[in-house]
């Protein structure tokens, strides 16, 4: 069975700062990865996703993420945060026979500061 | 281009009741999926339809079912509601069943809040 494990469940950070959230997972076949944001009392928003091809995927509002293999990880990187990208952001694993049957991490809450 | 809408957006039954939450998937997506989200916690995968049929099933009992229509738009049907029902359940659409080729990744609904007391 698959697993996702976000290690932050929050990370504060002053705005104009970089950040990186961070997301491994557990998988023993060849997977897709997103992650996605929720805003409060809102659905989940895409981000960025790795199907194949380059590691380094960039995404909507400045964001990227670069899937490593080797140590089964999928981080989220911005180089410079605003006080509007404070949400709850997720990352998500399904194998890829599963297709669009999504495993969630438990969520890092990002917190920008002024 | 509306997207995926669901319906009600809140709802609050008593413990054994029946619920029905309903979901219109964005236009031109065929597949739903079905996520539960209780508070501090990922989603976590209920089921998915395509082509009217139930394709994939998540860990939850058959007190969750779940039903989709010729026009794409789903059901959800929680039977004997629990305490521990509570929580947001998110509908998603997609245009096929997989993210990548042809297909599309999931598009999420803001989801329904249901509260069992």
């Amino acid at each position: 069975a698959q697993s996702v494990t976000q290690l932050d469940s929050q990370v504060p950070v002053f705005e104009e700062a970089p950040v990186e959230l961070r997301c491994n997972y557990s998988s023993s076949v060849s997977v897709y990865l997103f992650w996605y944001v929720q805003y409060p009392n809102q659905g989940l928003q895409l981000l960025l996703k790795y199907l194949s091809g380059s590691t380094l995927v960039k995404g909507i509002n400045g964001f990227e993420a670069e899937f490593n293999k080797s140590q089964t990880s999928f981080h989220l990187r911005k180089p410079s945060v605003h006080i509007s990208d404070t949400a709850e952001y997720f990352c998500a694993v399904s194998d890829r026979p599963a297709g669009n049957m999504l495993t969630f991490g438990g969520g890092t809450r990002l917190m920008v500061k002024p | 281009d509306a997207g995926v809408t669901q319906s009600p957006t809140h709802l609050i039954k008593t413990r054994g009741q029946q619920v029905t939450l309903r979901c219109s998937p964005k236009s031109g997506h065929d597949t739903v999926s079905w996520y539960q989200q209780a508070l501090g916690q990922g989603p976590q995968f209920i089921f998915q339809y395509y082509e009217e049929e139930e394709r994939q099933r998540g860990n939850f009992p058959d007190r969750f079912s779940g039903h989709q229509f010729p026009n794409y738009s789903s059901e959800l049907n929680v039977n004997a509601l629990l305490l521990g029902d509570s929580a947001l359940y998110l509908c998603a659409s997609s245009f096929g069943l997989f993210p990548g080729q042809k297909g599309s990744p999931l598009h999420f609904g803001n989801g329904t809040r249901l509260t069992v007391t």
